[in-house]
C-alpha cells in the first residue's frame, strides 16, 4: 500500500496568513493527489484534484502543487471558515489511501 | 447534481453483520466512468478505504486488505444502489462509514454520503 505522510498535523494561523500544508507519499503517484477539508461531523469536501485542479465552487486562495511524492497545498489569505482537519489522498491505484490530516485552528 | 443517501443500523452486536446502503440520485450504479466506495472514519484509524465496486462491461470488486474475507460490497441495478456488508465485527470497526463516488481518470471522491456512526456494542 501507499503511505501517506502529511505535515504538520496541526496548525494555527491568523486570518489573512499563507497557510502550506505538505503530503509526501512512500512511491511515486504521479499526479494522481487530491486534497480534501473536513468540517466536524461532515463527510471531507474535495478541494483539489490531480495535484493542481481546483474543484468546481471552491475558492480560488486553494491551490496545490507537486508530482511524483511530494505534494503541497496553499491556503492564500487564510478566511475563519477555512477551520478545518485537511487531508491529501492517493488514487493512484488500489488501495486509495489518505494521510493523517492536518488540523487548521484560526 | 449527484447524491448519495446512506441507511443502516447505528448499533451491531459484537460478531453480527454491519450492513449499510447508498442510493444513488444523479448517476447510475452502472456508470462507466465511476466506482463507487465505502470508507470509514475512526480515531484509531484514521480515514480508511474499504473497498469499491464498478462496472466495466462486467462487475469488478476491490477490497481493502484490513478487512478481505469480511466484507462484500454489492450493486443493486434495479434500485441504483450499492451495499455494504462487513461480518464478524468487533468493537474495532467501531466508526463512522461513509459510501462516496469515484469518478474519471484522475479518481477522486467528489460525492460522498452523510455518514452513518456505527458502534460495535452489545
Amino acid at each position: 500500500d501507499i503511505q501517506m505522510t502529511q505535515s504538520p498535523s496541526s496548525l494555527s494561523a491568523s486570518i489573512g496568513n499563507r497557510v502550506t500544508i505538505t503530503c509526501r507519499t512512500s512511491q511515486s503517484v504521479g499526479g494522481n493527489l487530491n486534497w480534501y477539508q473536513q468540517k466536524p461531523g461532515k463527510a471531507p469536501n474535495l478541494l483539489i484534484y490531480a495535484a493542481s485542479s481546483l474543484q468546481t465552487g471552491v475558492p480560488s486562495r486553494f491551490s496545490g502543487s507537486g508530482s511524483g511524492t511530494h505534494f503541497t497545498l496553499t491556503i492564500n489569505s487564510l478566511q475563519r471558515e477555512d477551520s478545518g482537519t485537511y487531508y491529501c489522498q492517493q488514487s493512484f491505484g488500489a488501495p486509495r489511501t489518505f494521510g493523517q490530516g492536518t488540523r487548521v485552528e484560526i | 447534481q449527484v447524491q448519495l443517501q446512506q441507511s443502516g443500523p447505528g448499533l451491531v452486536e459484537p460478531s453480527q453483520t454491519l450492513s449499510l446502503t447508498c442510493a444513488i440520485s444523479g448517476d447510475s450504479v452502472s456508470s462507466n466512468s465511476a466506482t463507487w466506495n465505502w470508507i470509514r472514519q475512526s480515531p484509531s484509524r484514521g480515514l480508511e478505504w474499504l473497498g469499491w465496486t464498478y462496472y466495466r462491461s462486467t462487475w469488478y470488486n476491490d477490497y481493502a486488505q484490513s478487512v478481505r474475507g469480511r466484507i462484500t460490497i454489492t450493486p443493486d441495478t434495479s434500485k441504483n444502489q450499492f451495499s455494504l456488508q462487513l461480518n464478524s465485527v468487533t468493537p474495532d470497526d467501531t466508526a463512522v462509514y461513509f459510501c462516496a463516488r469515484d469518478w474519471g481518470y484522475w479518481g477522486y471522491f467528489d460525492y460522498w454520503g452523510q455518514g452513518t456512526l456505527v458502534t460495535v456494542s452489545s
